[in-house]
């Protein structure tokens, strides 16, 4: 049973144009949710979480998005830049340090 | 400078051996865990443990055991029981989740089963 689904295995974006890129998940227990980048044969770093009393989270270039009715996040990237092509994952915790992830999209910013 | 350290990065055992991955940390975190990448499936929790001397099963603990008896080190067990033990490795570490911090990664183990 996936708790934390990511849905579109890879995403196409130009250069300089927005990518957004969506986890679901099932578990209305999970109030913490995080976003990861990772690069072939290397461990995922992390880049941007929500906590589950917030709808939205900025840091620079990423925004999270929460939507806890629809169980539904997402990351956009704006301005999208070659140099962000990897796979992304959102993982998702609740009330103990188990920290469930998805399956990860991998992105791809062409010139 | 902290971090968390993986060892080997390349590992290859043959079938019916163990083999035991290391993990060490020096971010004074409680809390560390194991996954497994594999192509198409995300990472998998293996298993976590929130405290010395404690740890609990993930989602696919079968074929593997692990050990806490420092805060420092978690080692990972691929026992011969494991049917498909060929995969990408990741340890992570993280303070008490009442923080609501992030975990950190190392660079992975990748084990070949020959």
């Amino acid at each position: 049973d996936q708790q934390v689904k990511q849905n579109s295995p890879s995403l196409s974006v130009q250069e300089g144009r927005i990518s957004i890129l969506n986890c679901d998940y099932t578990n209305s227990m999970f109030d913490y949710f995080l976003w990861y980048k990772k690069y072939p044969a290397e461990g995922p770093t992390f880049l941007i979480s929500i906590s589950s009393i917030k709808d939205k989270n900025e840091d620079g270039r990423f925004t999270v998005f929460l939507n806890k009715s629809a169980k539904h996040l997402s990351l956009h990237i704006v301005p999208s830049q070659p140099g962000d092509s990897a796979v992304y994952f959102c993982a998702a915790s609740g009330n103990t340090d188990k920290l469930i992830f998805g399956t990860g999209t991998r992105l791809q910013v062409f010139p | 400078d902290g971090g968390i350290t993986q060892s080997p990065k390349y590992l290859f055992r043959k079938e019916g051996q163990n083999v035991t991955l290391s993990c060490e940390q020096n971010l004074n975190h409680d809390a560390m865990y194991w996954y497994r990448q594999d192509p198409g499936q995300g990472l998998r929790l293996i298993y976590y443990s929130q405290i010395v001397n404690d740890f609990q099963k993930g989602d696919i603990a079968e074929g593997y055991s692990v050990s806490r008896e420092k805060k420092e080190s978690f080692p990972l067990t691929v026992t011969s029981a494991q049917k498909n033990p060929t995969a990408f490795y990741l340890c992570a570490s993280s303070i008490p989740r009442t923080l609501n911090t992030e975990a950190f990664f190392g660079q992975g183990t990748r084990l070949t089963v020959v």
